[in-house]
């Protein structure tokens, strides 16, 4: 069965680094989303994006994000600069079709820890 | 986005049908229902969506009322490995714009 994979499973960075997370959505998909959870609390949406520009942001997502599909198959989030507060798991997902609910596969993340 | 409305947790027994309802009064018309499972340190997965009436999988079914305000995912006869956090979404299809958002879910734990 396809899957989201994500790249690496653990982060570990100083404040004010940059970091690159990447994703391999599957195949097919055509619609890419990046998404945070820290720890303990809730999923929180940061970025949709598709035919190679963002749908949708969150307030989360400043000007210290960005995204980009560099190829045919990665999809990165790029954060500038780390702060503490960044600390968190960043969970990838690709949907097959445009719409906001349609099932979307999510990677197994990567656990993010700005230290 | 319609907001929704869970309860925070629940508890059940092994072999237990269990019932998660939410709430979504402002539910638009070409709003869809879709619930979403997560376990502890991975991504969240489908479960199952629907617009009306009843919808069932392999894994569970989701009953919605004809005023659609309130949604009910059922899951028949849980295991202790159906422990996680369940959650429901709302949003429209077929807009271009897919802002997904996730509520704060219903934290089910499944005793022995």
């Amino acid at each position: 069965e396809p899957e989201v994979t994500q790249t690496p499973s653990h982060q570990v960075t100083q404040m004010g680094q940059e970091v690159i997370l990447r994703c391999v959505p599957i195949s097919n998909h055509l619609y890419f989303y990046w998404y945070r959870q820290i720890l303990g609390q809730k999923v929180e949406f940061l970025v949709s994006f598709y035919n190679n520009e963002i749908s949708e942001k969150s307030e989360i997502f400043d000007d210290q994000f960005s995204v980009e599909r560099p190829d045919g198959s990665n999809f990165t989030l790029k954060i500038r600069s780390t702060k503490l507060e960044d600390s968190a798991m960043y969970f990838c997902a690709s949907s097959a079709w445009e719409s906001s609910d349609n099932e979307q596969f999510f990677g197994p993340g990567t656990r993010l820890t700005v230290l | 986005l319609a907001k929704t409305t869970q309860p925070i947790s629940m508890d059940s027994y092994e072999g237990q049908e269990v019932n998660i309802t939410c709430s979504h009064n402002n539910i638009a018309t070409n709003d869809y229902i879709t619930w979403y499972q997560q376990f502890p340190s991975q991504g969240p997965r489908f479960i199952i969506q629907g617009y009306k009436t009843k919808v069932t999988n392999e894994v569970a079914s989701l009953f919605i009322p004809a005023d659609r305000k309130s949604s009910t995912l059922s899951l028949p006869r849980v295991s202790l490995s159906d422990t996680a956090v369940y959650y429901c979404l709302v949003g429209d299809r077929r807009t271009g714009g897919f802002k997904t958002i996730f509520g704060a879910g219903t934290r089910l734990f499944v005793k022995a």
